[in-house]
Parts: structure tokens; C-alpha cells; sequence
């Protein structure tokens, strides 16, 4: 079966200006997940899907972070506006899901490496 | 919410030897906890996963073990080979129902 699609790859952007990420989970999977991974470290959790609602955004910074998944399968991911810190790598998975427990089997995404200058 | 710590940070071995990665988690209703590999500009992918109701599993080279009294779980990575070295990440899922992760261990196979 094909994996997590992600798009673009590489980003660079100004301080200030927006992004947007895209991700086209594994066919059938019902809960989708954006992780923020910074250099060095694990990854962040920001956002968890269930179909087209959300399960869990406590740790996404929504003065300029959103997440969408309209239709229950493809899932965008925008930052506006940028600042420094957000320089990361975006991971987007996504799980069988079904029920919104944990226990599942998460696959990743290749991943946006965003650079804010 | 959980907490995962994970140790070593940086972990060498020689090819051949075993590595031994530690994990400890803070909730104690987590019942599932993953094993992940990044290499270098790639996507984290699953190796070895073990819920709550078990002890320990094995896959070739493989094992993971969980002391739930303690709260800690270990992976276990026999016969080192080269393409091992790796960043590897431990993570588990609390009562949030989200996938906490640790810091991660780099593990280096020297030949």
C-alpha cells in the first residue's frame, strides 16, 4: 500500500510570511496526526484528527497554527505568521483509527523541513 | 500529561555487540509503547512496538521489555551491525490517547 504523502519536502521562508503543508494520509486511515520534530529532539505532537474532527490540539499554538481536514482524508497544515522558532521538521502520520484510543500503529510521512530566516 | 525520558542520549558500540536503549514514562495508564528509527533526514519508522498486557517481544535481533510497576521499558538490539546506527526514539501513549516521545538515543556502530 502507498505511505503518508507529504508536501512540499523543503520550505524556506522569511520571518513573518506564511506556509502551508499538505498531507494525503495511507488510504483507509482514519486518524491523521502533525508532529513538529525540532533538530535534536522527538516529535511534537501538535494536532490529532479523527476523520475530519479534531481529537487533540492542546499543544498547537493557535495564535498562528491551524490545521484542516475537510473531507476526512487529506489534512493542511498552516503557519502565519512564521517566526524563527518554527524552523522544524513537520511530520504528518496517520493510524487505522476507527476510535479515538491509543494503541495504534502510527505511520510517518517523509516530512517538511521548514526553514524560517 | 506523560512525560517520556530516554537515555542514553548517544550510545557507541562495536559492530557485534548489544545495545541497550532505556525509557521511563510518568502515566501509569500508558498502554502502548513504540520503538521508532530515524535515520539522517528520514521519516521516524516503527521497529518494535509492546502493550501493557506484555512483558517482553523479540523480533530477530530485536526485543523490547516493560516493567509497568516501575514504569520503565527497555529495547534491546543484539549483534550490532553498521546500518543499526541510527537515532532511535521510544514514545508512549498515555491517558491523553497521544504518543508522547522521548528525546531520543543515537546509536553509533563502529566496524
Amino acid at each position: 500500500e502507498a505511505g503518508v504523502a507529504q508536501s512540499p519536502r523543503y520550505k524556506i521562508i522569511e520571518k513573518r510570511q506564511s506556509v502551508a503543508f499538505w498531507c494525503n494520509p495511507i488510504s483507509g486511515h482514519a486518524t491523521l496526526y502533525w508532529y513538529q520534530q525540532i533538530l535534536g529532539q522527538g516529535p511534537k505532537l501538535l494536532i490529532q484528527f479523527q476523520n475530519n474532527g479534531v481529537v487533540d490540539d492542546s499543544q498547537l499554538p493557535k495564535d498562528r497554527f491551524s490545521a484542516e481536514r475537510l473531507k476526512g482524508v487529506d489534512s493542511t497544515l498552516k503557519i502565519q505568521p512564521a517566526k524563527l522558532e518554527d524552523s522544524a521538521v513537520y511530520l504528518c502520520a496517520s493510524s487505522r483509527g476507527g476510535f479515538a484510543v491509543g494503541g495504534e500503529t502510527q505511520y510517518f510521512g517523509p516530512g517538511t523541513r521548514l526553514l524560517v530566516l | 500529561g506523560e512525560n517520556v525520558e530516554q537515555h542514553p542520549s548517544t550510545l557507541s558500540v562495536q559492530e557485534g555487540d548489544s545495545a541497550v536503549i532505556k525509557c521511563t514514562y510518568s502515566d501509569s495508564a500508558s498502554n502502548y509503547f513504540p520503538w521508532y528509527k530515524q535515520e539522517l533526514g528520514k521519516r521516524p519508522q516503527l521497529i518494535i512496538d509492546i502493550r501493557s498486557n506484555v512483558g517482553e517481544k523479540k523480533d530477530q535481533r530485536i526485543a523490547v521489555t516493560l516493567n509497568k510497576t516501575a514504569k520503565h521499558f527497555s529495547l534491546h538490539i543484539t549483534e550490532t551491525q553498521p546500518e543499526d546506527s541510527a537515532v532511535y526514539f521510544c514514545a508512549a501513549t498515555g491517558t491523553a490517547s497521544k504518543l508522547t516521545f522521548g528525546t531520543g538515543t543515537r546509536l553509533q556502530v563502529t566496524l
